[in-house]
C-alpha cells in the first residue's frame, strides 16, 4: 500500500503562532485530504486537495502532487484548534498517516 | 441523510458476545469505509464497498470479522465472539468519487469489550 508519513508528530503551540504540519506520501494518488480529530473523537473533513491549493479561514493546504508531498498550515493558531490532524490518500482505498498531534494552549 | 450515521454510538458487550454495527451512509454516496482506531492511535482500514463490486475485504483482522451493504445503501459490521483487543472506536465514511467531496466520516461506535 501508499506509506504516508506526517511531520511532526507532536507539536505544542502558544494561542497565536502559526504552524505547519507536512505530509509525504510514497506513491501517486488521486486523492488527498487533511482531517482534524477533535477531542471528543470526531473526524472534521478539511480539505479535499488533491493538487494546488486551498485556503478556508485560518487554515490552508497546498499539495505538490508530483512532488508528493501536502502541507497544512495552521495561522493565528486557537485552543479550539488542539487535535490530532490526519493526511489520508487514496489509490483504491484511504491510507491514513498517524497524525500530528496539536495542542494549543492560552 | 445530510451525515454519515453510525449506530450504536456506544457499546459495552461482554467477551465472546457478537456484536452490530450499523452504518448509514450519505445519500447517493457509492463508496463506504470501515475503519477502526484504537485508543491514541492511527485510522485501521477494514473493508472498502463500492456500488455493485465485489468487497475489498482486505483489512479485516480476523474470520470473526464480516461486513454487509444491503441495497447499496446502510452497512454492518459484524463482530463476532468478541475479543478485548476489539475494543476500538469504529468509524464509518462514504464519499462519492468524481466529486469534490471527499470522504465524510460518521461519529464512531465505541465499542469496549469486557
Amino acid at each position: 500500500g501508499i506509506q504516508v508519513e506526517q511531520s511532526p508528530p507532536d507539536l505544542i503551540l502558544q494561542e497565536g503562532a502559526n504552524s505547519t504540519l507536512r505530509c509525504n506520501f510514497s506513491d501517486s494518488v488521486n486523492n488527498l485530504q487533511w482531517f482534524h480529530q477533535n477531542p471528543w473523537g470526531q473526524l472534521i473533513n478539511l480539505f479535499y486537495i488533491p493538487s494546488g491549493t486551498k485556503q478556508n479561514g485560518r487554515l490552508s493546504a497546498t499539495t505538490v502532487a508530483t512532488e508528493r508531498y501536502s502541507l497544512l498550515y495552521i495561522s493565528s493558531s486557537q485552543t479550539t484548534d488542539s487535535g490530532v490532524y490526519f493526511c489520508a490518500v487514496a489509490g483504491i482505498q484511504f491510507y491514513f498517516g498517524t497524525g500530528t498531534s496539536l495542542t494549543v494552549i492560552p | 441523510g445530510a451525515g454519515v450515521s453510525q449506530s450504536p454510538s456506544n457499546k459495552v458487550t461482554e467477551k465472546g458476545k457478537d456484536v452490530e454495527l450499523r452504518c448509514d451512509p450519505i445519500s447517493g454516496h457509492t463508496a463506504l469505509y470501515w475503519y477502526r482506531q484504537s485508543l491514541g492511535q492511527g485510522l485501521e482500514f477494514l473493508i472498502y464497498f463500492q456500488g455493485n463490486s465485489a468487497p475489498d475485504k482486505s483489512g479485516l483482522p480476523s474470520d470473526r470479522f464480516s461486513a454487509e451493504r444491503t441495497g447499496g445503501s446502510v452497512s454492518t459490521l459484524t463482530i463476532q465472539r468478541t475479543q478485548q483487543e476489539d475494543s476500538a472506536v469504529y468509524l464509518c465514511a462514504s464519499s462519492s468519487f468524481g466529486q469534490e467531496s471527499g470522504y465524510t466520516f460518521g461519529s464512531g461506535t465505541r465499542l469496549t469489550v469486557v
